[in-house]
């Protein structure tokens, strides 16, 4: 089945202490990218990836890092999360033939505290 | 640059009702359109999409015709259900990035 993972689905951390949140695809997609969403203001890009060691800012970058050493997995890491970063991530990947139709996964809630 | 304004909800219809979400966006050359649904507890995914001016999108009884000379892709469907309750976010794809409206909460009560 294709799909993109993303783990963990929910976790409650502390300001400062790193985390990652894992997303994979199993498509074969060029194209990752991180959202971020809140309430009232819709979908964030983070970063994106347009393939393998090629990764760019999104509109919302301060605070986050990426890495795209293989072309399935896309890590968000957050070095020191504060609690401004609380919030639902969603991973999405796209083919670089398919016009912009974005996969998603099913979201990470993160909270901060 | 490129952006997405969506009608603003939360909107709330009974079953069977007449629903219209609108969008209109703002792009240099030629973007794909789409809409997103997002149902409770879950991602987004396609609902339907056009790729060039006048494609009409359909899916699950949704519709959307992408209009060039309103730069709008309004979605429409006649007879909505409880199941169609969700988050429905419009989107466009142009020159390699896309671009989210705000989302729209729709409400179907029985």
């Amino acid at each position: 089945e294709a799909q993109v993972t993303q783990n963990p689905r929910y976790l409650i951390t502390v300001t400062g202490k790193k985390l990652t949140v894992t997303c994979s695809q199993n498509m074969n997609h060029e194209y990752m990218s991180w959202y971020r969403q809140d309430p009232g203001l819709g979908l964030r890009q983070i970063y994106y990836s347009m393939n393998v060691e090629v990764t760019d800012k999104g509109d919302v970058p301060e605070g986050y890092k990426v890495s795209r050493k293989e072309k399935r997995n896309f890590p968000l890491i957050l070095e020191s999360p504060s609690p401004n970063q609380t919030s639902l991530y969603f991973c999405a990947s796209s083919s670089a033939r398919n016009t912009g139709e974005l996969f998603f996964g099913e979201g990470s809630r993160l909270t901060v505290l | 640059g490129n952006s997405v304004t969506q009608m603003e909800g939360p909107v709330t219809l009974s079953e069977e009702a007449f629903l219209t979400i609108n969008c209109t966006y703002t792009a240099t050359g030629y973007p794909s359109l789409f809409w997103y649904v997002q149902y409770p507890g879950e991602g987004l995914q396609l609902l339907l999409k056009a790729t060039k001016a006048d494609d009409k999108g359909s899916n699950k009884g949704f519709e959307a015709t992408y209009r060039k000379e309103t730069t709008s892709f309004h979605l429409e469907k006649g007879s909505v259900q409880v199941s169609d309750s969700a988050v429905y976010f419009c989107a466009l794809y142009n020159a390699g990035k896309s671009t989210f409206g705000d989302g729209t909460t729709l409400t179907v009560k029985p």
